[in-house]
């Protein structure tokens, strides 16, 4: 399985982009990034995902280097509810077994 | 649609006693998994399943079993409760990718909003 590495926590000012990085340097080239936040005391919930090239959501932005060993999450208008840890995790082409999740990256957002 | 329901929310035991965490999806997935979240610890999975009548071990089995009668149903059973499972736990749902039995890269996981156990 792929390794990702994420900062432990960032922080935000409210109605500011927040950019979360994500590094997975030993990704194949068929491996899926997903994304998943989890806010206090809910499940995770899926955020978004892609391969090569960038992605947008209702939720979300997410830019994938030209070399696919990072990627990047953003939020382009943090508010309090995007107060959570996000995950970023790599998903094979062909399927997964499981999702891995690491310890990923506790965003705090100031009012 | 209520997507992954998880009963009861809280629950304490006193070690030994047994129960039956509760799962069901009204998505029709055949996917469907367990995982125990500790502090510092993230996710780590206990059981998976990828159909009814299918169920397979995952990181962390040891004390919990898991049956999958119907699609829409996985429940957690923890046959002697410890100190050591004391923790929150989630279950998820997903579709699966064609005939291969794995998760769609294309298909997210659904999450219910956890059991918190502890045991005295």
């Amino acid at each position: 399985d792929a390794k990702t590495t994420q900062p432990n926590s960032m922080e935000s000012n409210e109605e500011e982009p927040v950019h979360l990085p994500c590094n997975h340097s030993t990704i194949s080239g068929t491996d899926y990034i997903h994304w998943y936040r989890q806010l206090p005391s809910q499940g995770p919930e899926y955020v978004i995902h892609g391969l090569t090239s960038n992605v947008n959501n209702r939720m979300a932005s997410l830019a994938i280097a030209e070399d696919r060993k990072s990627s990047t999450l953003i939020l382009h208008r943090a508010t309090l509810r995007d107060a959570a840890v996000y995950y970023c995790i790599p998903t094979l082409q062909g399927g997964s077994e499981k999702l891995v999740f690491g310890k990923g990256t506790k965003l705090t957002v100031n009012p | 649609n209520a997507g992954v329901t998880q009963t009861p929310k809280f629950q304490v035991l006193k070690t030994g006693q047994s129960m039956t965490l509760q799962c069901a999806q009204d998505m029709n997935h055949e996917y469907m998994s367990w995982y125990r979240q500790d502090p510092g610890m993230g996710l780590r999975l206990i059981h998976y399943s990828v159909g009814a009548g299918i169920t397979d071990q995952g990181e962390v089995p040891n004390g919990y079993n898991v049956s999958r009668s119907t699609t829409e149903d996985f429940p957690l059973r923890l046959l002697s409760a410890a100190p050591s499972q004391t923790s929150v736990y989630f279950c998820a749902s997903s579709y699966l990718s064609g005939d291969r039995g794995r998760i769609s890269y294309n298909s997210p996981l659904h999450f219910g909003n956890g059991t918190r156990l502890t045991v005295t």
